[in-house]
This record gives structure tokens, sequence and C-alpha cells, in this order.
């Protein structure tokens, strides 16, 4: 079982639709991190969270560390927002980041 | 602007041969990383640097080696060891005074005929 598990793994929305992605994680965590990566394959970091919940745009995540669980929501999608979206945790004080295997999403008009 | 910068951003190399992946930053940032992407896998951890002149290897090491002598500089090298070494490789870059905000490239694909 990995330690870092995201559903669903494909998404197809229409525009205008609001969206969740879930992770779910198995150990510990200092902090959780969700990533965007584009079809040319560069990766953006949207967010870092190790508590509670952030908005940036459209775009908000929340963190349940009780739960070990985090979710992604997207507000009024767009086909723009059509990427794969990656799940990773930082655990203890090391640097280093274990990820998810990722949620493809697609969202047309 | 600062950032990461990979380069190439494709490269084709035949079977036997050891090739070299440039990583480069200009964010001052201490630690960098190098990923290693597979279809339908998360990203894997090949080896990571916290420091000059120090590394760790990853969970995916055997094939592959790595050098820090310039804190803005980690190059990766895929050795003719490495098995399979066909795929997407991603470069990042991280400092604890960024509470480890992470920064990623654009990634080299690479391709071994």
């Amino acid at each position: 079982k990995n330690e870092v598990e995201q559903s669903p793994q494909n998404l197809t929305a229409q525009e205008g639709e609001f969206i969740t992605i879930n992770c779910s994680y198995s150990v510990g965590i200092s902090a959780l991190h969700w990533l965007q990566q584009h079809p040319g394959g560069g990766i953006v970091s949207l967010f870092m969270l190790s508590s509670g919940k952030k908005k940036h745009g459209r775009l908000i995540a929340t963190i349940n560390i009780q739960e070990k669980h985090s979710s992604l929501h997207i507000t009024a999608s767009h086909p723009r927002d059509s990427a794969v979206y990656i799940c990773a945790v930082r655990t203890g004080t090391a640097s280093k980041l274990t990820f998810g295997t990722g949620t493809r999403l697609q969202v047309t008009l | 602007d600062g950032g990461i910068t990979q380069s190439p951003k494709y490269l084709f190399r035949k079977e036997g041969q050891n090739v070299t992946l440039s990583c480069e930053q200009n964010l001052n940032h201490d630690a960098m990383y190098w990923y290693r992407q597979d279809p339908g896998q998360g990203l894997r951890l090949i080896y990571y640097s916290q420091i000059v002149n120090d590394f760790q290897k990853g969970d995916i090491a055997e094939g592959y080696s790595v050098s820090r002598e310039k804190k803005e500089s980690f190059p990766l090298t895929v050795t003719s060891a490495q098995k399979n070494p066909t795929a997407f490789y991603l470069c990042a870059s991280s400092s604890y005074g960024t509470g480890y905000g992470y920064t990623f490239g654009s990634g080299t694909r690479l391709t071994v005929v």
C-alpha cells in the first residue's frame, strides 16, 4: 500500500463545475504539498500546508491531520485547469517528499 | 526571476552510454533533489543533497550518480548500469528558510535507444 493515495485517478468535468480531489496518507507528516503538472511536464507548487485551510484564487486546499486526509477544491473550473494534480507529504525533519500517483483532470467546454 | 533550469528538455542516447542531466538554481536554496517519473507512478527520489559536497541516496539510486560541488548546481549522471533509463527526470530545490517550500524544474525527457 502506498503511503500517499489519491482519488480519483482520472476526472472529467464540464466548465464551471466544482471539483474535489482527495489525498489520504498513512504516516505522520510535517507538511503536505499540492502540485500541478501540465502536459509539458513541469511542476508548479500550489499549496504547502500543515493544518487548516488555504485559498488562492479559485483553488482551496484543506487538511485534517487527525484523519490523515487532505482535499484540493477547484471552484468554477475552466479548461485551463486541465492538468495532473499531485499530492506529496513531508515527514519528520527530512526535507524530501513522498508523492501520490496524481489525479488527471480534464475540464471540457 | 529566480528558478530552476534543467537542460536539455529532450535527450536521446544509445544504450550503454553515460549521460549527464543538468540542473541549476539561482534561488539560494540549500537542498536539491532528483526525481524520476514513469507513467502511472508517483515521482520517485533518486538522490538528494542538503548541503554542498554532501548527498544521500534516495529510493532508486542504483545506476545513477550525482555531485554537489556548488550550491547552485546538482548534475545527475545516468550510467550504463541503470537497467531502464528511459524516463522523465525532474530536479527540485527547497530551503529551510521557506519552510521547505519546493521549486521544480521543467524536466528532462531521456530516451535511450
